[in-house]
């Protein structure tokens, strides 16, 4: 069945590193591809996505792309800042905006000053 | 920005009474809701989705008698757990989608801040 795999946390990172936050997924079709930024107290906030193969989507320093032969779609920050701590999910939707979101379990972040 | 909020932010009942839980587009007209769960260290799980006027449509293992959803305007969706047990006890999610002010629609969900269900 349809499922997001992604790393587990937490992830514990210096300011000004390089994060890397892996994500593969299992869909039937062509799905829209995102990730969701959810920060402490508040509620799931879109970061980025790409709908098609190859594109990158960006968003505040971070960017994925979506990669169909490997059907992976890992989000990258070049350099970290503690204002990133949050929780970071993986997801897709089977395309055409109004379905449900099949989502990963999350991954916490955390970065240290 | 689009903002989507839920009351109550955290509820405590005790077993066999039912729970209420709201779901409100602030600022758009929300034509689709749905409803998430999510389990401690868990990814959120669709329940349904629901359009405005019409009946919800569960995903499958989800109790269409037991998880009531109404979604009977453009700015409101409910979500009543009846009956409640200890096992319904979950941190539940809603997000919506629809018109933007002004025209034009957006494409994303806006997911609301969650409500946390305690069933004793």
């Amino acid at each position: 069945g349809d499922s997001v795999t992604q790393m587990e946390g937490p992830v514990t990172l210096s300011e000004e590193a390089f994060l890397t936050i892996n994500c593969t997924y299992t869909a039937t079709g062509y799905p829209s591809l995102f990730w969701y930024v959810q920060y402490p107290g508040e509620g799931l906030q879109l970061l980025l996505k790409a709908t098609k193969a190859d594109d990158k989507g960006s968003n505040k320093g971070f960017e994925a792309t979506y990669r169909k032969e490997t059907t992976s779609f890992h989000l990258e920050k070049g350099s970290v800042q503690v204002s990133d701590s949050a929780v970071y999910f993986c997801a897709f939707n089977s395309g055409g905006g109004a379905d449900g979101l099949t989502f990963g379990k999350g991954t916490h972040l955390i970065i240290q000053p | 920005g689009a903002v989507v909020s839920q009351h109550p932010s955290r509820v405590i009942c005790k077993s066999g009474t039912s729970v209420k839980i709201e779901c409100r587009s602030l600022d758009f007209q929300a034509t689709t809701m749905f409803w998430y769960r999510q389990f401690p260290k868990q990814s959120l799980m669709l329940m349904a989705t629901s359009n405005e006027g019409s009946k919800a449509t569960y995903e499958q293992g989800v109790e269409k008698d037991k998880f009531l959803i109404n979604h009977a305007s453009l700015t409101l969706s409910t979500l009543t757990v009846t009956s409640a047990h200890p096992e319904d006890s979950s941190f539940y999610i809603c997000s919506a989608r629809g018109l933007a002010e002004g025209g034009g629609s957006y494409n994303e969900q806006f997911f609301g801040p969650g409500t946390r269900l305690t069933v004793l």
